[in-house]
């Protein structure tokens, strides 16, 4: 079974950091082109980060310098550290593949919940 | 403020058929390929049409996609109960450097 499961949410105070972590199976991250999308309370999707198979990063501009995505090949798994965490970084947060370059993410996992609060 | 723009909500009745926009821009839509999502509740999203208008294994002809310019469509037909979900279109934005979705549709089906 291809599958993917996140880790790592929980609450955290503003200021704070976090790591979450997507442990896939059926699949290889690194051959993979792997995101993170999260879902804020009442709101839509929104694509936060990339990590292409040959190691290229990209991010959205609310996060660029505060999160960091990178993978480990012999844990086949996908993180995305998160410092300087906001309120509005509250959301449930998944990762989900590419088997190709722009070709839709066709697996994703159930998501795991970052609330940020005082 | 999404970066690309789909209707709220849309309605039909089973049996009919119903289309959902998504517009966006050249440096999205205009040169990258449109993916379209469904969210049912308490699930994770599901791919449902990629590279503007393939369907992915799985995925009844019921769903098509297609792109015209700076804007993509999604229609479904023969609507049943449980097409009761929110639709996402997705692509890459040039500009921006990174992926983009539009707001979501709400389909009801009455």
């Amino acid at each position: 079974d291809v599958q993917l499961v996140e880790s790592g949410g929980g609450l955290v105070q503003p200021g704070g950091s976090l790591r979450l972590a997507c442990a896939a199976s059926g699949l290889s991250v690194s051959s993979s082109y792997m995101s993170w999308i999260r879902q804020a309370p009442g709101k839509g999707l929104e694509w936060v980060s990339i990590i292409y198979s040959g190691g290229t990063t990209y991010y959205t501009a609310s996060v660029k310098g505060r999160f960091t995505i990178s993978r480990d090949k012999s844990n086949n798994s996908v993180y995305l550290q998160m410092d300087s965490l906001r309120i509005e970084d509250t959301a449930v947060y998944h990762c989900a593949r590419e088997a190709r370059l722009d070709n839709g993410m066709d697996v994703w996992g159930p998501g795991t919940t970052v609330t940020v609060s005082s | 403020q999404s970066v690309l723009t789909q209707p709220p909500s849309a309605s039909g009745t089973p049996g009919q058929s119903v289309a959902i926009s998504c517009s966006g821009s050249t440096s999205n839509i205009g040169i990258n390929y449109v993916h379209w999502y469904r969210r049912l509740p308490g699930t994770a999203p599901q791919l449902l049409i990629y590279r503007n208008d393939q369907r992915p294994s799985g995925v009844p002809d019921r769903f098509s996609g297609s792109k015209s310019g700076t804007s993509a469509s999604l229609a479904i037909s023969g609507l049943r109960s449980e097409d009761e979900a929110d639709y996402y279109c997705a692509a890459w934005d040039d500009n921006l450097s990174g992926g983009v979705f539009g707001g979501g549709t709400k389909l009801t089906v009455l």
